[in-house]
């Protein structure tokens, strides 16, 4: 249990579905971020927000679209998505952003888009 | 562009002694992380290393180098529930995580 939760635990859609993904963190941390990780690839990050300011888009495609609406609270609102979308995607935290800002990681949202 | 590297996959024996590479190359450094990932888990921190040299912390230790861009994990005494992959991340000058895509460490008894 690392203090950062994340439901569901398993979605499948199809490309025409919208749903959401939603992370909680219980640590009083200042920076939450949305990470991809595909099989034998590196995380991706997708979206970091520090104080509830989005400060980082890596070029994500917009059928992902992130929330923050507070510190604790992260959500990923998908729609349209393709297959090649499918993965886990996690979700994590840190005290802030800046060097030895240990992320903490929820369990992950195992995504199948059909 | 940056670039981390690791190996796939590595094997080793109960009670032994393992190393893992990591080479990177990346715009900036503001440290390097170490982090496990059981199967179906979420990554867990493990080390940080921000100046040359060893770092140990239990049969985990955590070796930098920034001159050469390369860091090694060593696990000690290994046990069947080391079996994890093993992350590499290197904080780059815009403190972001640039992250190598991980080694698979299988432990035979």
């Amino acid at each position: 249990e690392t203090g950062v939760t994340q439901t569901p635990r398993h979605l499948v859609m199809g490309m025409t579905n919208k749903k959401s993904l939603k992370c909680e963190q219980h640590l009083g941390h200042n920076a939450m971020y949305w990470y991809k990780q595909s099989a034998k690839k590196p995380l991706e990050l997708m979206f970091v927000y520090n104080f509830k300011e989005q400060t980082e888009n890596n070029s994500v495609p917009s059928r992902f679209s992130p929330e923050c609406p507070n510190s604790s609270h992260l959500f990923l609102h998908l729609h349209t998505l393709q297959p090649e979308d499918s993965a886990l995607y996690l979700c994590a935290s840190s005290p802030g952003q800046g060097s030895y800002n240990e992320q903490f990681f929820g369990p992950g949202t195992r995504l199948t888009v059909l | 562009g940056q670039n981390i590297d690791q190996p796939t996959e590595m094997t080793a024996t109960e009670g032994a002694i393992v190393q893992i590479n990591c080479t990177y190359q990346t715009s900036g450094f503001n440290g390097l992380f170490w982090y496990q990932q059981h199967a179906g888990e979420a990554p867990t921190f493990l080390s940080y290393n921000v100046l040359d040299g060893l770092e140990e912390k239990g049969r985990f230790s955590s070796f930098l180098s920034r001159s050469k861009g390369y860091s090694y994990l060593l696990l000690k005494e290994l046990q069947m529930k080391d079996s994890a992959s093993y992350l590499c991340a290197v904080m780059d000058s815009n403190y972001q995580l640039i992250w190598g895509a991980g080694t698979k460490l299988i432990i035979k008894p």
